[in-house]
């Protein structure tokens, strides 16, 4: 059974920190690797891919991939309140390509 | 903005109603997707069409039948559906590759069964 494990959290940092947000897998053929932001009553919103190990550096986020170690990592620097949110690891599963959803840790950033 | 676009947003149906949920891509995607969200738990699989074939059936309950009439086009077909069914369906849309499949979701429809 492949599997995508995360904290659920809550993880609560104050703003402007650096929130960290972990994620192990279990499938060790696995290619691709997203996270996934979702607010409250919407649908998830794709924040980051990373495809090879290393860091990746979009604004704000850097996800970090470390395939010896199955384990991919999301941070978010200088965290605002509207970074409040669940943040979902998914990576691709399968022949098809789909994706195999961790269960999502909750972040909470306090003014 | 999401480029899949999702209607109905919100469907209160009865047990005994048949209704559609139905989903658009223009991003020339040739896979697209259906999953199911309860609150506080991530998407599940329900069903994925690659090149307007149905490729995966998660063992989704014959209530619920998909159809692909073409590569934009995706529809969730509901038939007598019980309260538990109850929850947000969330279309998705992506290339056809082995690496590199980056998934674009919509913003779902909320589904209430009354």
């Amino acid at each position: 059974q492949k599997e995508v494990e995360q904290n659920s959290g809550p993880l609560s940092v104050p703003e402007g920190a650096i929130a960290s947000l972990n994620c192990t897998y279990s499938d060790r053929g696995s290619q691709s690797f997203f996270w996934y932001r979702q607010y409250s009553g919407k649908s998830p919103e794709l924040i980051m891919s990373i495809y090879s190990n290393g860091d990746k550096e979009d604004g704000r986020f850097t996800a970090q991939l470390n395939k010896a170690s199955q384990y991919v990592s999301l941070l978010i620097r200088d965290s605002q309140p509207s970074d409040s949110a669940t943040y979902l690891c998914a990576v691709t599963g399968g022949s098809q390509g789909n994706l195999i959803f961790g269960k999502g840790t909750k972040l909470s950033v306090k003014p | 903005d999401t480029e899949v676009t999702q209607t109905p947003k919100h469907l209160v149906m009865g047990m005994t109603n048949k209704k559609s949920l139905k989903c658009e891509q223009h991003m020339g995607h040739r896979a697209m997707y259906w999953y199911k969200q309860k609150a506080k738990k991530p998407p599940e699989l329900m069903f994925v069409y690659s090149y307007e074939k149905l490729s995966i059936n998660e063992s989704v309950p014959s209530r619920f039948s998909p159809e692909c009439p073409n590569s934009s086009l995706l529809n969730l077909h509901l038939h007598a559906l019980q309260p538990e069914d109850s929850a947000l369906y969330l279309c998705a849309s992506s290339q056809v590759r082995v690496t590199g499949n980056t998934i674009y979701f919509g913003e779902g429809s909320w589904l209430t069964v009354v």
